[in-house]
């Protein structure tokens, strides 16, 4: 079994929906939790960065942890086709190395 | 925010060469940097942490002799793939952790990766 899981997709959905993109762990050590988007034949970028339990909003984006089901999810509202991308959870414990999920593929059609 | 480089973004060498990627803290030091390759549609796959002065740490199954790291500096790793042969293809990523206050997130150093070198071996 995966320490990470996520549904590598490909997610497709129209211009204005609510994209949910959602990663399972088993490592209950885990302490950060981080989404990253990569877009074709880039680096990731680090989208958006928790530490506790709850909600993280940043714009359209928002990031949900919940520690106790091991769950962590990226909301994006009001999606746009510039958000096509691969979208990878990631997490770690203090001092480790990250560890990544899958990556989800979406894409958002005009 | 803290910048991490990475040169060539492309590279198209012939089986049997070797070929140098070069990963750059542009405006902070990294005693530490890793090495990740990635397959299309595939995560991340870490490949090594690169330590400034010291030998890498290379990951289970990952062939040290084919792939040779130098952190000659504070402020760059080199990864070279010897004697590339066409399953060697590949995208190759450098990052590193920029210090608390100096990355994308303020009070943690959290990992900044390279834009990524892809590599073809004909």
């Amino acid at each position: 079994q995966k320490e990470v899981e996520q549904d590598p997709g490909p997610l497709s959905v129209p211009e204005g929906a609510i994209v949910s993109l959602n990663c399972t762990y088993s490592n209950s050590a885990f302490q950060y939790f981080m989404w990253y988007r990569q877009y074709s034949r880039k680096g990731p970028e680090l989208l958006m960065y928790t530490y506790s339990s709850g909600n993280k909003e940043d714009g359209r984006f928002t990031a949900q942890v919940d520690k106790s089901s091991k769950y962590i999810s990226l909301f994006i509202r009001d999606s746009q086709p510039s958000d096509s991308a691969t979208y990878l959870c990631a997490m770690e414990t203090s001092g480790s190395r990250l560890t990544f999920g899958e990556g989800t593929q979406l894409t958002v059609n005009p | 925010g803290a910048v991490v480089s990475q040169h060539p973004s492309w590279v198209i060498c012939k089986s049997g060469t070797s070929v140098k990627i070069e990963c750059r803290s542009l405006d902070f030091q990294a005693t530490t940097m890793f090495w990740y390759r990635q397959f299309p549609k595939q995560s991340l796959m870490l490949m090594a942490t690169s330590n400034e002065g010291s030998k890498a740490t290379y990951e289970q199954g990952v062939e040290k002799d084919k792939f040779l790291i130098n952190h000659a500096s504070l402020t760059l790793s080199t990864l070279t793939v010897t004697s590339a042969h066409p399953e060697d293809s590949s995208f190759y990523i450098c990052s590193a952790r920029p210090p608390s206050g100096r990355g994308p997130v303020a009070g943690a150093n959290v990992l900044t990766f390279g834009a990524g070198s892809r590599l073809t071996v004909l």
